[in-house]
């Protein structure tokens, strides 16, 4: 099976704009959430979907969204992009919420100037 | 104030060393989980727990609800396993995720 897919895998984008990160779980996987991580914060939750509900979602504002698709694909997106969203945004899939392991795809690097 | 406590944060070894690298958790919990991560970013989920001790390979994870602690050991250290290990729970009630900061390893040959 394929992994866990994102793109795009580099990114470069101005305060104020907005951004579309995508992520494709693995076949079969109806899970995904999305985490950011920072060297100031670490790991952090972002939200999870689940067969295209949002299940959960960490602490972070409203600028921050997500979807998900019928095929579990899933879409997360930043609007009015502000220098502290400069961060490595992972997704994971796994095969149901609370299943025994998630895949993480290999990130998507944004960088906000 | 952070949920999950990680340490150490940095450690060295000597190959073949046996390592381990302790995690503490202030909040219930439904699992517990190990990742690791390489230098590029890519995070590989090595274990989830919610009760007692799992093995794989030179890796054993452990848990101990009662006193909101897990440890990660690494026997017959190997440079490969030079990576950044976090330790992550997910709460109780399952709508949130705590990650702890991360412990550096280096595995020097």
């Amino acid at each position: 099976k394929a992994g866990v897919t994102q793109t795009p895998r580099y990114l470069i984008k101005t305060r104020g704009q907005q951004v579309t990160l995508s992520c494709s779980p693995i076949s079969g996987h109806r899970s995904v959430s999305w985490y950011q991580q920072t060297p100031g914060q670490g790991l952090q939750f972002l939200f999870e979907y689940f067969s295209e509900t949002q299940r959960n979602k960490g602490n972070f504002p409203g600028r921050f969204s997500g979807r998900q698709f019928s095929n579990s694909r899933s879409e997360m997106n930043v609007s009015t992009l502000e220098l502290g969203d400069s961060a490595l945004y992972l997704c994971a899939s796994r095969n149901q919420p609370g299943g025994e392991t998630q895949y993480f795809g290999p990130g998507t690097r944004l960088l906000v100037l | 104030k952070n949920e999950v406590e990680q340490s150490p944060q940095n450690l060295t070894a000597q190959e073949g060393e046996f390592i381990t690298i302790n995690c503490s958790y202030s909040v219930g919990i439904s699992a517990l989980h190990w990742l690791q991560q390489h230098p590029g970013g890519g995070i590989v989920s090595l274990f989830m727990l919610s009760s007692g001790k799992k093995k794989h390979g030179r890796l054993i994870a452990t848990i101990n609800i009662q006193e909101k602690h897990s440890s990660l050991h690494i026997t017959a250290s190997h440079p490969r396993d030079s990576a950044v290990y976090i330790c992550a729970v997910r709460s109780g009630t399952g709508n949130q995720f705590y990650f702890g900061t991360g412990t550096s390893l280096t595995v020097i040959p």
